[in-house]
């Protein structure tokens, strides 16, 4: 069975440092693996995607993530974190052997809280 | 914006009341998926359609829910006979077909809260 794990609730980081959001994955075949953000009240908004190729994917916004097969995982990073990236990050595979094709598996979430 | 539509943004409904949600995809797209999100938790699927053709149930979707895409682009979920357990957030995203890898754009959501 497919399923997502983000092993942190909350990521407390200060302006203008780095940032890390983790995702550990599981699926049978080879993953398809997405980040999506989400800001009070809205719907989610695409961030980047690993289908193939480059293990360093990078999306909007500054963020960047790295497919990891041995340790089947792909965290999301960020150089620099800005205040407006303070919301909540979520991470979702598909199993490309999934013949049915549609469905994404989320991950709970990891609330992103960047100080000044 | 990602350009899917949801209407309402907001439905609020006494228990055993039967509730309609409207999902409009972006224009091209031919893939709609139906997500439910609760407070603190990820999107868990429901159900999507390719054009008009439903491929694919969660068995999260009990009898109590149906959806439709009758001519393969604007999507309806209905509730019937709603329970308070169904107080979520119902997202709608739709996608064009490419093999797997296609990218999901998600609506603003309907947020159901059943008393």
């Amino acid at each position: 069975a497919q399923s997502v794990a983000q092993p942190e609730d909350q990521v407390n980081v200060a302006e203008g440092n780095p940032l890390t959001v983790k995702c550990t994955y599981s699926v049978s075949g080879n993953p398809y693996l997405f980040w999506y953000v989400q800001y009070p009240n809205r719907g989610l908004q695409f961030l980047l995607k690993y289908i193939t190729g480059d293990n360093l994917v990078k999306g909007s916004y500054g963020f960047e993530a790295e497919f990891n097969k041995s340790q089947t995982s792909f965290h999301l990073k960020k150089p620099s974190a800005l205040v407006s990236d303070s919301a909540l990050y979520f991470c979702a595979v598909r199993d490309s052997t999934d013949n049915q094709g549609g469905k994404l598996i989320f991950g709970q979430g990891t609330e992103l809280s960047v100080k000044p | 914006d990602t350009g899917v539509s949801q209407d309402p943004r907001h439905k609020i409904t006494k228990r055993g009341q039967n509730v309609t949600f409207r999902c409009d995809p972006i224009s091209e797209h031919n893939r709609l998926y139906w997500y439910r999100q609760t407070l603190g938790q990820g999107p868990e699927f429901l159900t999507y359609f390719q054009n008009e053709a439903q491929l694919e149930k969660s068995r999260l979707l009990s009898d109590r829910f149906s959806a439709e895409r009758p001519k393969g682009s604007f999507s309806t979920l209905e509730i019937q006979r709603t329970e308070q357990g169904d107080s979520a957030m119902y997202l709608c995203a739709s996608s064009a077909f490419g093999g797997g890898g296609e990218t999901q754009y998600f609506g603003p959501g309907t947020r159901l809260l059943v008393l």
